[in-house]
């Protein structure tokens, strides 16, 4: 069973809108990882924010972190085209795996 | 992807019949894993390694076993092909194990396998 699982499915916004996307997981974790994942290519990897952090950026990324409430979100400011892709989130929980979740397709419109 | 090739890109084959997939790095990292991409289901790993010789199975290993003889080449072989394996497989690398804090994952380009 997924781990993670990222709310909306799905999101369609104008470029130069923010694009913001959850992703709820069910047990503890060590870090939580966002990917990037264009069509027909490999996922790739966005930003890692560990357990004991709650905030971290990277240019036009903004991840937050509750492990409270075993939640978190990415919001892509300033959206551009490129920035159509699916995005998904990955846990690394005390296992041997990153789990990924079913991922949140965004479209950019022009 | 730098670093991180799969061959085939594309393949079609016949239920029942043995496929290799192959996943080759030049990054030298020790860890190596195979996930299939399903829609609805995100990516599920099948199976994983740690060091040469050295593989463990994941969430959704029947069907499928892996080979790992020298650090850059991991093997996924399906034994004997099924519809329900028609998928895309994804190989994956990383320099550090899980749990570390850049633990990160760079993802091969993707084989399209379908089998009839």
């Amino acid at each position: 069973s997924q781990q993670g699982e990222e709310d909306p499915q799905a999101l369609s916004i104008q470029e130069g809108e923010n694009a913001t996307m959850n992703c709820s997981y069910k047990t503890s974790i060590n870090n939580l990882q966002w990917y990037r994942q264009n069509s027909g290519r490999g996922l790739v990897h966005l930003i890692l924010i560990r357990s004991n952090e709650r905030e971290k950026h990277s240019g036009r990324l903004r991840v937050t972190l509750d492990t409270s409430k075993k939640s978190s979100s990415l919001l892509i400011t300033a959206s551009r085209a490129a920035d159509t892709a699916s995005y998904f989130c990955a846990t690394d929980t005390n296992d041997y795996k990153l789990s990924f979740g079913a991922g949140t397709t965004v479209t950019v419109r022009a | 992807d730098a670093g991180i090739t799969q061959s085939p890109r594309h393949k079609v084959t016949e239920t029942g019949t043995p496929v290799t997939l192959r996943c080759h790095q030049t990054e030298n990292h020790r860890y190596m894993y195979w996930y299939r991409q399903d829609p609805g289901h995100g990516l599920r790993l099948i199976h994983y390694s740690y060091g040469v010789k050295d593989t463990d199975k994941g969430e959704v290993s029947d069907g499928y076993s892996v080979s790992r003889s020298k650090t850059e080449d991991f093997l996924l072989t399906l034994e004997s092909a099924t519809s329900s394996q028609t998928s895309v497989y994804f190989c994956a690398i990383s320099e550090e194990g899980r749990g570390h804090p850049n633990y990160g994952y760079t993802f091969g380009s993707g084989t399209r396998l379908t089998v009839v």
